[in-house]
Parts: C-alpha cells; sequence; structure tokens
C-alpha cells in the first residue's frame, strides 16, 4: 500500500524551532511536497523537494533523504500565526499527478 | 486573477439528491484537481484533468460522481443519489506544468457538503 505517516500533533512554545517528520511508502516517487492549512483555510503550498537535501524558504526549510523514505519540515523563530495543520504529499503508485497525503500535523503553538 | 474559486461555498442537501459543485481555476493553469477532504484528515484524490482531458480518476471514487471540464478552463463536480458519507468538504486545486510532476497545487476555499 501507499501511505505517508506523520506526528498526529506538536507543541511548541514561540519563538522556538519545530520539526515535523514525515515517512513516506509508496512507488514510483518523484518528489514530496509540504502543505499549510489553517483551520477552516485551504491548504496552501510551502516547499517541494525532489532531491535528496535541505531546501529554505526564509523560517521554513524542508529536509528529503531518498533512501530512508523521509522528510522533515522545519519552522523557525516560532509565530503563533504558524497554529496550523501541516501536511506531507508525494506522488503515489504509477501516477505523477495523484498526490498521496498524510493525515497531516497540528502544530500548537504556546505563548 | 485572485484565485482559484468554488461554489458554492456550503451545500446541506437531502439524501437521495444530486448535487453539482463548481470550480474556477486560476487562468493560466492547466491542470485541475478535485479533492475530497474529512475533518482530522489529508485531502483525498478525487481526479484530475489536464485542460479538458480528464486524465486520472481515482480507484476509490464512486460511478455516482463524475466530472468535466468542458473548455479547459472551469470544471464541474456531480455528485448523483448523495449519501450521507458524502459528507466532506470538497476542495479544488489549480497547477500550471508543461512537463513532470504536480508539485505545486493551488487550492480554492472548498465546498462543504452536509448530506442529511
Amino acid at each position: 500500500g501507499q501511505s505517508l505517516e506523520q506526528p498526529s500533533e506538536v507543541t511548541a512554545v514561540e519563538g522556538a524551532i519545530v520539526q515535523i517528520n514525515c515517512t513516506y511508502q509508496t512507488s514510483g516517487f518523484y518528489g514530496l511536497s509540504w502543505y499549510q492549512q489553517h483551520d477552516g483555510g485551504a491548504p496552501t503550498f510551502l516547499s517541494y523537494n525532489a532531491l535528496d537535501g535541505l531546501e529554505e524558504t526564509g523560517r521554513f526549510s524542508s529536509f528529503l533523504s531518498r533512501s530512508d523514505s523521509y522528510g522533515y519540515l522545519l519552522l523557525q523563530e516560532l509565530q503563533m500565526k504558524d497554529s496550523a495543520s501541516y501536511f506531507c504529499a508525494a506522488a503515489g503508485e504509477g501516477s505523477n499527478y495523484q498526490l498521496i497525503w498524510g493525515a497531516g500535523t497540528k502544530l500548537i503553538i504556546k505563548p | 486573477d485572485t484565485g482559484v474559486s468554488q461554489d458554492p461555498r456550503h451545500k446541506i442537501t437531502k439524501r437521495g439528491q444530486n448535487v453539482t459543485f463548481r470550480c474556477d481555476p486560476i487562468s493560466e493553469h492547466n491542470r485541475l484537481y478535485w479533492y475530497r477532504q474529512t475533518l482530522g484528515q489529508g485531502p483525498e484524490f478525487l481526479t484530475y484533468f489536464q485542460n479538458e482531458a480528464q486524465l486520472e480518476k481515482s480507484r476509490l471514487l464512486s460511478d455516482r460522481f463524475s466530472a468535466e471540464r468542458p473548455k479547459g478552463s472551469f470544471s464541474t463536480l456531480e455528485i448523483q443519489r448523495t449519501e450521507q458519507g458524502d459528507s466532506a468538504m470538497y476542495l479544488c486545486a489549480s497547477s500550471w506544468q508543461g512537463t513532470g510532476t504536480t508539485s505545486e497545487q493551488y487550492f480554492g476555499p472548498g465546498t462543504r457538503l452536509t448530506v442529511t
């Protein structure tokens, strides 16, 4: 089967750094995407890793290791507005258009 | 262009009725996707269009569901004989890519369907 596993909830303090992990099991893997979704809102794209290594975009960075079928999203200098659900997603079996999504990680930020 | 729009934003219907949702993607985007999302879960892929051609459809998708994109612009998703299990948020997304994999998709605000 195809699946992406990520923690259901992570709690961190404002100003801190938090890492959200994602392990995947898919065939025909092309890359790992990360999306943010606030309660009641639509998912918004954060980053995409096609190659191994770290991609940095402002306060957010994303990492991929194909050999370990593992990636993570790193959020630095946490702000209250970062409280949201974060999803990893990957192209699935036999398709490079059909994204398979994890169940999401709810990030709770405390002041 | 202000982004992907969906209509209606909310729909309440009785079991057994048909419903139709509309999605207007970002105008220059050639790819359009439909997803379904329930509380506490990630979006579940339903179907995908490149221009007007429906290229992929989830194997899990019931034949009560049908989607069209007649002119390669807006798309409609119809659910026939709705069931209570169809209650969910229906999300539309679009992207522009000439070749290669999908990575960055732009989502609309969704249509929340409640089947009573």
